[in-house]
């Protein structure tokens, strides 16, 4: 079974582009959960999403994060006009429950550098 | 809110000998503790779980952690350390709060292994 599978692995922007991240869970699994591990830090939770439903948003920034799960496809994690701040690695992770007793299966990361 | 503490950012052993990685919690109820590896360029791979019951828990590649409630720990160990188990260490407390399953987590401790 293949895991949770991110693309890209890696991933430049200046300044003010745009950055979308891809997730695509486990096969069987509908929750998908996205992370943002910043230099020297641990993982901090961003969002919880089922297919085509944003469940809790509640670790995202207000201002320009966004992500989706749509019926079909990944999920993707989408950064508007990207500032230095941004660059972190993200990670996304899936799970056949929302439960504590169904562990997360984390994907590689994507590492975001904005320059 | 939850919180985890890991005091080490940085440990070093020698191949062979033993290893206690420690992580202080602070949770109002019950906790779910977790511990992840993670090695370079890579996801988060789960080690072990603790929701309940038998305070010694067992996980993979041959780690174990010990819950103990009144000290707020939850201690990684291994009896013997190998090469391969040179990576980042992440201990978490899950939260199904906010209608979605969270893990907060420590910022991490670096294990260093000298052959």
């Amino acid at each position: 079974n293949a895991g949770v599978m991110q693309n890209p692995r890696h991933l430049v922007r200046r300044r003010g582009q745009e950055a979308r991240l891809r997730c695509s869970p486990m096969k069987g699994h509908s929750h998908v959960y996205w992370y943002r591990q910043l230099p020297e830090e641990g993982l901090k939770f961003m969002v919880y999403l089922q297919k085509e439903n944003i469940i809790d948003e509640s670790g995202m920034p207000k201002e320009r994060f966004s992500a989706e799960f749509p019926k079909e496809g990944p999920s993707i994690l989408r950064i508007q006009q990207v500032v230095r701040g941004d660059s972190a690695a993200y990670f996304c992770a899936s799970s056949p429950r929302d439960s504590l007793g169904s562990p997360l299966h984390f994907g590689n990361g994507t590492r975001l550098t904005v320059t | 809110a939850q919180s985890v503490t890991q005091p080490d950012i940085h440990i070093t052993v020698s191949e062979g000998a033993s290893l206690e990685l420690r992580c202080n919690y602070s949770y109002g109820a019950t906790p779910y503790l977790f511990w992840y590896v993670q090695s370079p360029g890579q996801g988060l791979q789960l080690l072990l779980k603790y929701f309940s019951g038998d305070t010694l828990v067992q996980g993979i590649k041959g780690f174990e952690a010990e819950f103990k409630r009144s000290q707020s720990s939850f201690n990684l160990r291994k009896p013997s350390v190998h090469w391969s188990d040179a990576a980042e260490y992440f201990c978490a407390v899950g939260n199904s709060g906010a209608g979605s399953y969270q893990l907060t987590f420590g910022k991490g401790t670096k294990l260093s292994v000298i052959p």
